[in-house]
């Protein structure tokens, strides 16, 4: 079983600010999603990327897979309140269609 | 597209009882789905792969004969909580992806489940 850690586990920070939050892992992911979920409902999409090196920008977001394709960030700037909720990562296996997620990333943005 | 619908949001059982919780993927075909457990502010903890028509794969330390995953049909997987107990208590989530390379995973809203 590949093993994704990510972090940080916790972060609060005030409007306005920027955070970064990475996911690092010693194996090869064929593609990496980045989810975000909030309390009582399922996690929302928000990012997949596939190649080495990629990155991709939504909005105040930006993804980007490691060159390796064993490690990814999300980097959030001038996070909003509405920014709150539960990151997570998850990486599928080269071989099969499990996906690996990280411990996930809560965080908070005090307005 | 790509909605994973999951129902019941809620439920709440008395002690020795099963619950059934569905997960009907809307606009897609899934041949295969995904059971998830989660606690508060925690990440998913995988328990079992769902495969239409044939047996679901559990990973190792959930107890298959209290988790009984029934995928029936192409759209729907279901998994049953037989006899459950307080410590059961937790929110769970389904999955299900459309079978093309590097899709992503399509998530229900989660039931929440609560066992007196």
């Amino acid at each position: 079983t590949q093993l994704l850690e990510q972090s940080p586990q916790f972060l609060s920070i005030q409007e306005g600010e920027n955070l970064t939050v990475y996911c690092n892992s010693s194996s090869v992911f064929s593609s990496l999603q980045w989810y975000r979920q909030e309390p009582g409902e399922g996690p929302v999409l928000l990012v997949t990327v596939v190649t080495g090196g990629e990155v991709k920008k939504l909005k105040r977001l930006t993804f980007q897979f490691g060159d390796a394709r064993k490690d990814s960030s999300l980097h959030i700037t001038a996070a909003q309140p509405g920014d709150t909720g539960l990151y997570l990562c998850a990486g599928k296996e080269t071989s099969g269609s499990r996906l690996t997620f990280g411990e996930g990333t809560q965080l908070t943005v005090n307005p | 597209g790509a909605v994973v619908s999951q129902h019941p949001s809620r439920v709440i059982c008395k002690s020795g009882t099963s619950v059934k919780i569905e997960c009907r993927s809307l606009d897609f075909q899934a041949t295969t789905m995904f059971w998830y457990r989660q606690f508060p502010k925690q990440s998913l903890m995988l328990m079992a792969t769902s495969n239409e028509g044939s047996k679901a794969t559990y990973e190792q330390g959930v107890e298959k004969d209290k988790f009984l995953i029934n995928h029936a049909s192409l759209t729907l997987s279901t998994l049953t909580v037989t006899s459950a107990h307080p410590e059961d208590s937790s929110f769970y989530i389904c999955s299900a992806r459309v079978w093309r390379p590097n899709s992503p995973l399509h998530f229900g809203n989660g039931t929440r489940l609560t066992v007196t």
